[in-house]
């Protein structure tokens, strides 16, 4: 069935660090690839999202990447902080579909 | 700002019970979802419903049941609970494009099944 793996589960790293999390989906027909942050005891909110019709997206320090040949897309914090401490989740979805299918989520330490 | 409210944010039953989790959405938007977070499995989704009295499986329906009465309301619904049901459930909404738009979420319901 349709999948979505992310990697990796776990990222520590050093504010003012980059940040990476990758995600590959099974589904060709997955044209949406929106991506959740979930703060300690709160809510998954949409940070960013990206359509099958743009390779890439960015929104301040918040990047996304998608490679559709590959099924590949990939998600970029840069100049990290403490804030950013979350579960960040990945997940891809299809208008005209009601599926989205989420990755089991990466959790982001941000060291001060 | 989409509003989706859950009316409990802790619940602790008994094996056995029935249990309903209730949720409500303030922007009329036709689609929503009910999803299950585990530590490690991301968020699997149970049920969803697009548009009043209609229902469909997700991933992992079994030993759950939904309803839709009213378009902003809709009701998961665990007939007889049972300790592998603990977890936190999530209620989502999203207009007409489904899977192709952001779900708003609701703050949670974490279950407890003792």
């Amino acid at each position: 069935g349709e999948n979505v793996e992310q990697h990796p589960s776990t990222l520590s790293v050093q504010e003012g660090d980059s940040a990476v999390i990758k995600c590959t989906y099974s589904d060709s027909a997955s044209n949406y690839f929106p991506w959740y942050k979930q703060e300690l005891g709160k809510r998954p909110q949409l940070i960013i999202d990206i359509r099958s019709n743009v390779g890439e997206k960015k929104d301040q320090r918040i990047a996304v990447t998608l490679n559709k040949t590959a099924k590949h897309f990939s998600l970029h914090i840069t100049e990290t902080q403490p804030e950013d401490s979350a579960v960040y989740f990945c997940a891809a979805g299809y208008t005209g579909g009601f599926k989205t299918i989420f990755g089991a989520g990466t959790r982001l330490f941000v060291k001060a | 700002d989409v509003k989706v409210t859950q009316s409990s944010r802790y619940l602790v039953k008994r094996t056995g019970e029935k249990v309903f989790l209730e949720c409500v959405q303030d922007m009329d938007h036709e689609n929503m979802f009910w999803y299950r977070q585990d530590p490690g499995l991301g968020l699997r989704l149970i049920y969803f419903s697009y548009d009043v009295k209609m229902k469909e499986k997700g991933d992992i329906p079994e030993g759950y049941s939904v309803s839709r009465e009213k378009k902003e309301r809709f009701s998961l619904i665990l007939e007889s609970a049972s300790t592998n049901q603990t977890s936190m459930y999530l209620c989502a909404s999203s207009p007409p494009a489904g899977g192709g738009s952001p779900l708003h979420f609701g703050n949670g319901t974490r279950l407890t099944v003792t």
